[in-house]
């Protein structure tokens, strides 16, 4: 089964330094998200992404968050400035449409620790 | 969007039946329910998805109440590897349905 790929696996930041994470969603796939996942809670929906531009941003996704996809095959999420609060498990998913009945294929997660 | 209600964790023995519940009640007539996966704090994995009828794939079944205020995730023989938290989602027919609301979902201990 194709696979949504994230990379680095674990990234660790000090505090107030820009973080960038990075996804490959999967080749055919128009339709692209962050989610993450804070250790002991739930996953949270950050931002959803099509035809170059964000779709729909939670609460959470403030202006301290960009999202882009440079070259036709990455999806990158940066951090700014990162806080604390902001350690947490990325992950990033992608589906070919976004009709109802679509599944979302995640990745496998970036663990991202700020100092 | 409807909200679920899951109970917080479930015991299976390896082999057996994993019978997983999930409370809809609010579901309106476009909404899906889907269910994922995430097993040991990797990505969310899709298992299955329906809307009225009962649906089956490889992975497990879904068995949906002709009320669709309920679901319920079968999985017909749990491995060890079923040790999971299951997810049971509601997402709406149209509009930006990538936005999956997470609850807490049903921890799944699979008990040899």
């Amino acid at each position: 089964e194709p696979e949504v790929t994230q990379t680095p696996s674990h990234q660790v930041t000090q505090m107030g330094q820009e973080v960038i994470l990075r996804c490959v969603p999967i080749s055919n796939h128009l339709y692209f998200y962050w989610y993450r996942q804070i250790l002991g809670q739930k996953v949270e929906f950050l931002v959803s992404f099509y035809n170059n531009e964000i779709s729909e941003k939670s609460e959470i996704f403030d202006d301290q968050f960009s999202v882009e996809r440079p070259d036709g095959s990455n999806f990158t999420l940066k951090i700014r400035s990162t806080k604390l609060e902001d350690s947490a498990m990325y992950f990033c998913a992608s589906t070919y449409t976004d009709r109802a009945k679509e599944k979302l294929f995640f990745g496998s997660g970036t663990q991202l620790s700020v100092l | 969007d409807a909200k679920t209600t899951q109970p917080t964790s479930m015991d299976c023995a390896e082999g057996r039946a994993a019978n997983l519940p999930c409370n809809h009640s609010t579901i309106s007539g476009n909404e899906y329910v889907y269910w994922y996966r995430q097993i040991h704090s990797q990505g969310p994995q899709y298992i299955i998805h329906g809307l009225k009828n009962n649906e089956t794939n490889e992975m497990a079944s879904l068995i949906i109440t002709e009320d669709r205020k309920s679901s319920t995730l079968i999985l017909p023989h749990a491995t060890l590897r079923d040790t999971a938290v299951y997810y049971c989602i509601v997402r709406p027919g149209s509009g930006n349905t990538g936005k999956l609301i997470f609850g807490q979902g049903t921890t799944l201990q699979v008990k040899p």
